[in-house]
């Protein structure tokens, strides 16, 4: 079946401090892969995206690496800012199959002044 | 370029009311999906409408009723509410093949 899950549910880090959250998907033939932000009463963000045929992609200060051996997805963020804090989901897709994206519970990153 | 817009923001009904949603799309976007996301939870697919038609659908019942009109915006209805049915209604439009930018959501509460 479909799932999409994150290893920690919760993340706590200081300011300046570079953050991992992590994402485990069960579907191999998923080829595309998303990482939202979701600040609280507000709509999820797109932070950035990355098609199976490629293992990183980097945006401004947010790295995305995939892994499709262990089926796992990481969002690296540098340098995390106090308004980084917000629920970080991963979701999954499959291009030209199912439309629907598949999303995960979300991981909350607080970050400490 | 304005994004994704919903209306309305807050919603509060009743049991056994009805619920119309509202979404425009991101300029350029042919492609809406709508989303339900209860409180601590991400968000569960509903359906997608491309071309006036409703190309897939999750796992909801059939009060859960959509429609895309020609300018590619497009409407959620909900029948025979539910306080299940109590949530943030995400929107989300997207070019074919590029990514989906979510609008602000439409919270609803039903009593």
């Amino acid at each position: 079946g479909e799932s999409v899950g994150l290893h920690l549910p919760t993340l706590s880090v200081q300011e300046g401090d570079n953050s991992i959250i992590n994402c485990a998907y069960s579907n191999s033939a998923s080829d595309y892969f998303i990482w939202y932000k979701q600040e609280s009463g507000k709509g999820p963000q797109f932070i950035i995206d990355i098609r199976s045929n490629m293992d990183k992609r980097q945006g401004q200060r947010v790295t995305v690496l995939l892994n499709k051996t262990v089926k796992h997805l990481s969002l690296q963020i540098a340098a995390t800012q106090p308004g980084d804090s917000a629920v970080y989901f991963c979701a999954e897709n499959i291009q030209g199959g199912s439309e629907k994206l598949v999303f995960g519970k979300g991981t909350k990153l607080t970050v400490n002044p | 370029d304005a994004g994704v817009t919903q209306s309305p923001t807050h919603l509060i009904k009743t049991r056994g009311q009805q619920v119309t949603l509202r979404c425009s799309p991101k300029s350029g976007h042919d492609t809406v999906s709508w989303y339900q996301q209860a409180l601590g939870q991400g968000p569960q697919f509903i359906f997608q409408y491309y071309e006036e038609e409703e190309r897939q659908r999750g796992n909801f019942p059939d009060r859960f009723s959509g429609h895309q009109f020609p300018n590619y915006s497009s409407e959620l209805n909900v029948n025979a509410l539910l306080l299940g049915d109590s949530a943030l209604y995400l929107c989300a439009s997207r070019q074919t093949g590029k990514a989906q930018y979510f609008g602000p959501g439409t919270r609803l509460t039903v009593l």
